[in-house]
């Protein structure tokens, strides 16, 4: 069981906009910032958000990440077909003193 | 290019050990704190340890404290994680990842390499 909760999918039609939310707990999502990563089967994850709502470089501006207490979301809009992947969140966790990551969503783009 | 590379990888027996690299190039690698990750296939991402840009500041998750090792050479660009007594439960793909601002936000990630651990 992970420490930050994701929901186990979400899907959306091309061109919608979907959330993807993650819950945590004031040692860790509270105190700290969240990462968001993208993951292709068979592929390495892809950072698309890091401190709560920063873009890297090349991280199209249809991606978006807020952060309001001890819960994050991830939010896409003009949905894509390519966008199908796993989305994780990540954080610092004090308490534990370990990285943590969320179980992962699973976003289908029907 | 920026990249990591890791190697190292293999089928172990329960109680062996084995050691990871991870050498990077295209950054100033003594800058970033670097991490290892793991995934079994199919299943999430699971945060191993972590190092700090000198060698310090290291971290292990609970599940590995005792067991493994970080550490980096700052000179040849290259972090090692070397595994002790190891068990089924840590076969996993292993990634190493760079920290790109020292929260925990890991913008480049290596390929992976596979760690089995089965008699």
């Amino acid at each position: 069981q992970s420490v930050l909760t994701q929901p186990p999918s979400v899907s959306a039609a091309p061109g919608q906009r979907v959330t993807i939310s993650c819950s945590g707990s004031s040692s860790n999502i509270g105190n700290n910032y969240i990462s968001w990563y993208q993951q292709f089967p068979g592929r390495a994850p892809r950072l698309v958000i890091y401190d709560n709502d920063k873009r890297p470089s090349g991280i199209p501006d249809r991606f978006s990440g807020s952060k309001s207490g001890t819960s994050g979301t991830l939010a896409i809009t003009g949905l894509q077909t390519g966008d199908e992947a796993d989305y994780y969140c990540g954080t610092w966790d004090g308490g534990l003193r370990e990285g943590v990551f969320g179980g992962g969503t699973k976003l289908t783009v029907l | 290019e920026v990249q990591l590379v890791e190697s190292g990888g293999g089928l172990v027996q329960p109680g062996e050990s084995l050691t990871l690299s991870c050498t990077a190039s295209g950054f100033t690698f003594s800058k970033f704190w670097i991490h290892w990750v793991r995934q079994v296939p199919g299943k999430g991402l699971v945060w191993v340890s972590r190092v700090n840009r000198d060698g310090g500041g290291i971290r292990y998750a609970a599940s590995v404290e005792g067991r493994f090792t970080i550490s980096r050479d700052n000179a040849g660009n290259t972090v090692y994680l070397q595994m002790s007594s190891l068990r089924a439960d840590d076969t996993a793909v292993y990634y190493c990842v760079r920290d790109l601002v020292e929260k925990d936000a890991f913008d480049i990630w290596g390929q992976g390499t596979v760690v089995t651990v089965s008699a």
